[in-house]
């Protein structure tokens, strides 16, 4: 069975940081990855995703995340916070090509000015 | 990719009563959607899988009959929740799976109220 662990539901950085979001998986198949962003009171919108290509993965808005089989991680990061990336994060996995996906449960980032 | 669109993007119902809800895929052809619930503050959690011209698959403790999906078209889904309680009252967001891209593609979704 899949399964999704975001660690902090809470991560606050400030403006210009690194920004680190943190995401284990399970998966008994190679699983395909995903982070999604959702801004309050609307829909998920896709950051990046890894499909089984190069595991250093580029997204929107400048952040990647780095696919590490032996650790079971795809941590989010982006080099420098903007006020506009507060919102709440959701790391997703799916085995079967993005059909059946299993969100982990979020992890709001606040960034200070 | 893409676009989705919910209605309504919010409603307030009294207990007891029935709401339906759309979701459509505006640009795509959709032989499957997704519905989801999100309480506040929490995670999204699959409801059913919506598969175009056949009957829609539930997700183990969701309740068919409180929950009627419809995907009468390749284009339209809809989510009717029956006899609405106050817990039913979420977020709900559908989703596109085009099938060639891995990812699916989400509505803005709808905020239910049940008073």
């Amino acid at each position: 069975a899949q399964s999704v662990t975001q660690l902090g539901s809470h991560v606050s950085v400030s403006e210009g940081a690194l920004v680190l979001l943190r995401c284990n998986y399970s998966s008994s198949v190679p699983p395909y990855l995903f982070w999604y962003v959702q801004y309050p009171n609307q829909g998920l919108q896709l950051l990046l995703k890894y499909t089984s290509a190069a595991t250093l993965v580029k997204g929107i808005n400048d952040f990647e995340a780095e696919f590490k089989k032996s650790e079971t991680s795809f941590h989010l990061t982006k080099p420098s916070a903007h006020m506009s990336d507060a919102a709440e994060y959701f790391c997703a996995v799916s085995d079967d090509g993005g059909f059946k996906t299993i969100f982990g449960a979020g992890t709001r980032l606040f960034v200070k000015a | 990719g893409a676009v989705v669109s919910q209605h309504p993007s919010w409603v307030i119902c009294k207990s007891g009563t029935s709401v339906k809800i759309e979701c459509r895929s505006l640009d795509f052809q959709a032989t499957t959607m997704f519905w989801y619930r999100q309480f506040p503050k929490q995670s999204l959690m699959l409801m059913a899988t919506s598969n175009e011209g056949s009957k829609a698959t539930y997700e183990q403790g969701v309740e068919k009959d409180k929950f009627l999906i419809n995907h009468a078209s390749l284009t339209l889904s809809t989510l009717t929740v029956t006899s609405a309680h106050p817990e039913d009252s979420s977020f709900y967001i559908c989703s596109v799976h085009t099938g060639s891209s891995y990812e699916q593609y989400f509505g803005p979704g709808t905020r239910l109220t049940v008073t």
